[in-house]
């Protein structure tokens, strides 16, 4: 049964920081991984997708890594902003319709 | 603008009321998704359907109650429900199995 965990559960750093957050899955065979931003009582929103066969994807400030092998991803957060401040969460596709979600991550950008 | 729309937004009932949930999406995406999110739990899967046919239900209490008369209309109709149903209704689709789903932003319901 696939299992999704993000560590840190919350995190606070000063803004222009550079950042990581993690997820890890159990099983990889996965078809994609996605990184999604919450903002407080709203829905998600997409913000990089990464294909089973891909390492990485890069949108702005945001890089996103993937290692099937270790059942492990990565989002790389540069020069971090206020308005960076959400709950990020990691979803994988085990295949089909079905998505497994991790958590999140409540990061807090302080000005 | 998601293109996926939730009505109502918030929704507080009593345990002996019937209502539904809606969710309208304008991708022109095939499939259509219901998601559970509890307070501090990842998002639960609920319902799926692809071109109006249900392809996953994750043992869900018969409570809820799924209906999908178009690929572009999904709702979820809700009666006798408990406390511990409170949380946030995530309506999303995508364009077909594997691909990125669109999240609308959520219907906030409170059970009494």
């Amino acid at each position: 049964k696939q299992e999704v965990t993000q560590i840190p559960a919350a995190l606070s750093v000063p803004e222009g920081e550079n950042l990581v957050l993690n997820c890890s899955f159990t099983d990889s065979a996965i078809y994609n991984l996605q990184w999604f931003r919450q903002d407080p009582g709203k829905g998600l929103t997409s913000l990089l997708l990464i294909q089973s066969s891909q390492r990485e994807q890069t949108s702005g400030r945001l890089n996103a890594s993937l290692d099937k092998s270790s059942g492990r991803s990565t989002l790389y957060i540069a020069a971090s902003q206020p308005g960076d401040s959400a709950t990020y969460l990691c979803a994988v596709n085990t295949g089909g319709f079905k998505t497994i979600f991790g958590a999140g991550t409540r990061l807090f950008v302080k000005a | 603008e998601t293109g996926v729309t939730q009505t109502p937004r918030h929704l507080v009932m009593g345990m002996t009321n019937k209502k539904s949930l809606k969710c309208e999406q304008h991708l022109g995406h095939n499939a259509m998704y219901w998601y559970k999110q509890s307070a501090k739990k990842p998002l639960e899967l609920m319902f799926v359907y692809s071109l109006e046919e249900r392809v996953e239900n994750n043992s869900v209490p018969s409570r809820f109650s799924p209906e999908c008369p178009n690929s572009s209309h999904l709702f979820l109709h809700l009666h006798t429900l408990q406390p511990e149903d409170s949380a946030l209704y995530l309506c999303a689709s995508s364009p077909n199995r594997n691909q990125p789903q669109h999240f609308g932003d959520g219907t906030r319901l409170s059970i009494l």
